[in-house]
């Protein structure tokens, strides 16, 4: 399967800042992706469908202008956490789709946000 | 909606003892199952899956098989190492949908 690097691994910024975490597909051409993000003692949530070339696709409940999902390349998206707060802390992790070709979904290490 | 439910953790176990980590879920359709392990610092890695009822997915040791009667995956291993400590998490895909359901994750942590 692929190689997934995700970064940062872990990030602190102000609040009302914003902040840009990578996710790169290092040996395949990922045309979907998808971003989650996970609370303490919670699931897993799917937050967005990162698709090459057009716009995301956003959960209910997930704010687009907040969350701004950019995924130009086949080889990269971004998430950016725009205008950050506390309740915006939380640990992201990307996922690129390979079912296609046989190798199911590949993930990232994750990114643990903290907003002060 | 999909839904998936896992025990809590931490897990604490000893080495070689027996391991069962929960997993019940809800869905609308006739999902796919899977669990997935994430070791520490690395991305979340595909352990195990079952695409439909009674069928039984093993990798490394470990099980858990697909019960429709029960909503339920269990994952179970026999004997646990210390290498098995890791975050454990129970999902779904259910057909339709393109992103796989998660539940919150278990942690194991193996004593030698």
């Amino acid at each position: 399967g692929a190689v997934v690097s995700q970064h940062p691994s872990r990030v602190i910024c102000k609040s009302g800042t914003s902040v840009k975490i990578e996710c790169r597909s290092l040996d395949f051409q990922a045309t979907t992706m998808f971003w989650y993000r996970q609370f303490p003692k919670k699931s897993l949530m799917l937050m967005a469908t990162s698709n090459e070339g057009s716009k995301a696709t956003y959960e209910q409940g997930v704010e687009k202008d907040k969350f701004l999902i950019n995924h130009a390349s086949l080889t990269l998206s971004t998430l950016t956490v725009t205008s950050a707060h506390p309740e915006d802390s939380s640990f992201y992790i990307c996922s690129v789709d390979q079912r296609d070709s046989g190798y199911g979904y590949t993930f990232g290490s994750g990114t643990r946000l903290t907003v002060v | 909606g999909n839904s998936v439910t896992q025990m809590e953790g931490p897990v604490t176990l000893s080495e070689e003892a027996f391991l069962t980590i929960n997993c019940t879920y809800t869905a609308t359709g006739y999902p796919s199952l899977f669990w997935y392990v994430q070791y520490p610092g690395e991305g979340l890695q595909l352990l195990l899956k079952a695409t439909k009822a009674d069928d039984k997915g093993s990798n490394k040791g470990f099980e858990a098989t697909y019960r429709k009667e029960t909503t339920s995956f269990h994952l179970e291993k026999g004997s646990v190492q210390v290498s098995d400590s890791a975050v454990y998490f129970c999902a779904l895909m259910d057909t339709g949908r393109r992103a796989l359901t998660f539940g919150s994750g278990t942690r194991l942590q193996v004593q030698p």
